[in-house]
């Protein structure tokens, strides 16, 4: 099975700030990589498709990159409503394996 | 408006039994494949099951087979999950999601709300 690993597991940033979450896979998933916001009490909201590819109606802020095992998801200027858990998924073989998130809250 | 509304959550005890429903409206709900993820309490996201569009084809997370049984009925719009043999880790929220296929990364493009399922005696 393929294992994602998130770093870190939480990270305290402001409101203008560039910040990067780190993505690792257990073996080469190629670009089958995808990321997902969740506030709380609500459910996943898709960010990211691809590695690299903006869901349509995300703000340009948000961006990804990467392919094999690593991946990054950046957030160039955090605004006050980008305080959430993000999520990878790996969609490459059908055990659709998410990381364990990472937690983004306000310094 | 492209949506999923979840059902069926509730207090079940240990080795009992419950369906959950996700009612699909505003897209062609028999071209996609449909999954169930759930969330335990303050826990990350786990992929349990998936179905493809005509229903003939299921696969589940190892800690779920033979247990739940996902199914769908294209002409109700309508995805479920059977969930027996309920043991106290099966609590979580469970959602339902659509597979975007549009592009062959099969993101989780569109989610349900959520239905919370507690085991407990």
């Amino acid at each position: 099975d393929i294992q994602m690993t998130q770093s870190p597991s939480s990270l305290s940033a402001s409101v203008g700030d560039r910040v990067t979450i780190t993505c690792r896979a257990s073996q080469s998933i190629i670009n089958y990589l995808n990321w997902y916001q969740q506030k709380p009490g609500k459910a996943p909201k898709l960010l990211i498709y691809a590695a690299s590819s903006l869901q349509s109606g995300v703000p340009s802020r948000f961006s990804g990159s990467g392919s094999g095992t690593d991946f990054t998801l950046t957030i160039s200027s955090l605004q006050p409503e980008d305080f959430a858990t993000y999520y990878c998924q790996q969609s490459y073989i059908t055990s659709y394996t998410f990381g364990q998130g990472t937690k983004l809250e306000i310094k | 408006e492209v949506q999923l509304v979840e059902s069926g959550g509730g207090l079940v005890q240990p080795g009992g039994s419950l369906r959950l429903s996700c009612a699909a409206s505003g897209f062609t709900f028999s071209s996609y494949w449909m999954h169930w993820v759930r969330q335990g309490p303050g826990k990350g996201l786990v992929w349990v099951s998936r179905i493809n569009s005509d229903g003939s084809t299921t696969t589940y997370v190892d800690s779920v087979k033979g247990r739940f049984t996902i199914s769908r009925d294209n002409a109700k719009n309508t995805l479920y999950l059977q969930m027996n043999s309920l043991r106290v880790e099966d609590t979580a929220v469970y959602y339902c999601a659509r597979a975007d296929l549009s592009g062959n990364y099969y993101p989780f493009d569109i989610w349900g709300q959520g239905t919370m399922v507690t085991v407990s005696s």
